[in-house]
């Protein structure tokens, strides 16, 4: 039963585009949703955050959209630039320290 | 910076070997979590640790235990590994309701 669900496990951009990365969620008690890059061989990094009582947190290139009602999360990055190659994943909470992580989608992005 | 530290970056045991796997943070967190990643799955939580002496089980805790003697430290142990167990292990830190956790690098462990 997967709570966290990203569809698309890969997603190629050229340099300079928009990037859009999606994520759906069955819980509708997720009061705070993350997501998290990763390169290979290292850990996941925080990248932004937003709570359930807001519907869109920006940080610089990144902005990060939350449609509760369809249980739908999804991160912007643009311009998306070669170093935003990684694999990103949700990871959405219920009012507690634990966070349920989605499949990953690979972004690649491409001069 | 928040620094979490794995011992290993790679490891490789044999199968009904007893593995431990170490994990420091130097910030001072309450929260410490282990999770393993493997393709296709995505993170999946096998222990964490509100404070110390205290542990919780998450989603997949068998074949697992756990270790946390200090604040700063917290071992995720294979009490007999068996080759199913050969994974990414991702230790984490956090601190607060509604804040970040921090990773370490992982230890790519393989089991033989």
């Amino acid at each position: 039963d997967q709570q966290v669900k990203q569809n698309s496990p890969s997603l190629s951009v050229q340099e300079g585009r928009i990037s859009i990365l999606n994520c759906d969620y069955t819980n509708s008690m997720f009061d705070y949703f993350l997501w998290y890059k990763k390169y290979p061989a290292e850990g996941p990094t925080f990248l932004i955050s937003i709570s359930s009582i807001k519907d869109k947190n920006e940080d610089g290139r990144f902005t990060v959209f939350l449609n509760k009602s369809a249980k739908h999360l999804s991160l912007h990055i643009v311009p998306s630039q070669p170093g935003d190659s990684a694999v990103y994943f949700c990871a959405p909470s219920e009012n507690t320290d634990k966070l349920i992580f989605g499949t990953g989608t690979r972004l690649q992005v491409f001069p | 910076d928040v620094k979490v530290t794995q011992s290993s970056r790679y490891l490789v045991k044999r199968t009904g070997e007893k593995v431990f796997l170490e994990c420091v943070q130097d910030m001072d967190h309450e929260n410490m979590f282990w999770y393993r990643q493997d393709p296709g799955l995505g993170l999946r939580l096998i222990y964490f640790s509100y404070d110390v002496k205290m542990k919780e089980k998450g989603d997949i805790p068998e074949g697992y235990s756990v270790s946390r003697e200090k604040k700063e430290r917290f071992s995720l142990i294979l009490e007999s590994a068996s080759t199913n167990q050969t994974s990414m292990y991702l230790c984490a830190s956090k601190t607060g309701k509604m804040k970040p956790q921090h990773f370490g690098d992982g230890t790519r462990l393989s089991i033989l």
